[in-house]
């Protein structure tokens, strides 16, 4: 059973901080995807990571993709309150199955 | 467009009482997923669409029923509720498949069974 692995689980910081995010695995997955979504709402697609060592930039957030391929994290440089949410990663082995992974719930305060 | 829709919001059901939750999506997406989410979890799958005509099981099936006859539409069907299958069950669509596509996420339905 593949499993998906984030920590931390909870993680309450000042606005401004830095802060790193962890998706591990003992299994190799073909693509990445990490998702956020919001209290009453369905998760929204933030990046998608296919190749190992794989980096990619969204503003303040910076993706990466291991090179085994089999973990991913999630940097958020200078938090802000709006980046307040639960951060779900989601990998799948090239089938039509994602395996989501247990999510990191954070809270930027003002 | 209305993207991926879920009807009802809200459900309370009695253990051994059965109901269908409704997905539809308009945007033409062949592929279609029903998954449930507890409390400060992460997603877990419970079945999948490709096509219309086309389903197949996911992580945690049992007690579940899904039919797609149409490309729009995917209910799910819980026979027999159980306290077990008290959660919040979302529904989504992808273009594609095998990881590269987005998936558009429903609004969800929380259900209760006592």
């Amino acid at each position: 059973t593949q499993l998906l692995e984030q920590s931390p689980q909870f993680l309450s910081i000042q606005e401004g901080e830095n802060l790193t995010v962890y998706c591990n695995s003992s299994s190799v997955f073909s693509s990445l995807q990490w998702y956020r979504q919001e209290p009453g709402e369905g998760p929204v697609l933030l990046v998608t990571v296919v190749t190992g060592g794989e980096v990619k930039k969204l503003k303040r957030l910076t993706f990466q993709f291991g090179d085994a391929r089999k973990d991913s994290s999630l940097h958020i440089t200078a938090a802000q309150p709006g980046d307040t949410g639960l951060y779900l990663c989601a990998g799948t082995s090239g089938t039509y199955k994602y395996i989501f992974g247990t999510g990191t719930r954070l809270k930027v305060l003002a | 467009n209305a993207g991926v829709t879920q009807t009802p919001k809200f459900r309370i059901l009695k253990i051994g009482q059965s109901m269908t939750l409704q997905c539809a999506q308009d945007m033409n997406h062949n592929y279609m997923y029903w998954y449930r989410q507890d409390p400060g979890m992460g997603l877990k799958l419970i079945y999948y669409s490709v096509g219309a005509g086309i389903t197949d099981k996911g992580e945690v099936p049992n007690g579940y029923n899904v039919s797609r006859s149409t490309t729009e539409d995917f209910p799910l069907r819980l026979e027999l509720a159980a306290p077990s299958q008290t959660s919040v069950y979302f529904c989504a669509s992808s273009h594609g498949g095998q990881g590269l596509y987005e998936q558009y996420f429903g609004p969800g339905t929380r259900l209760t069974v006592t």
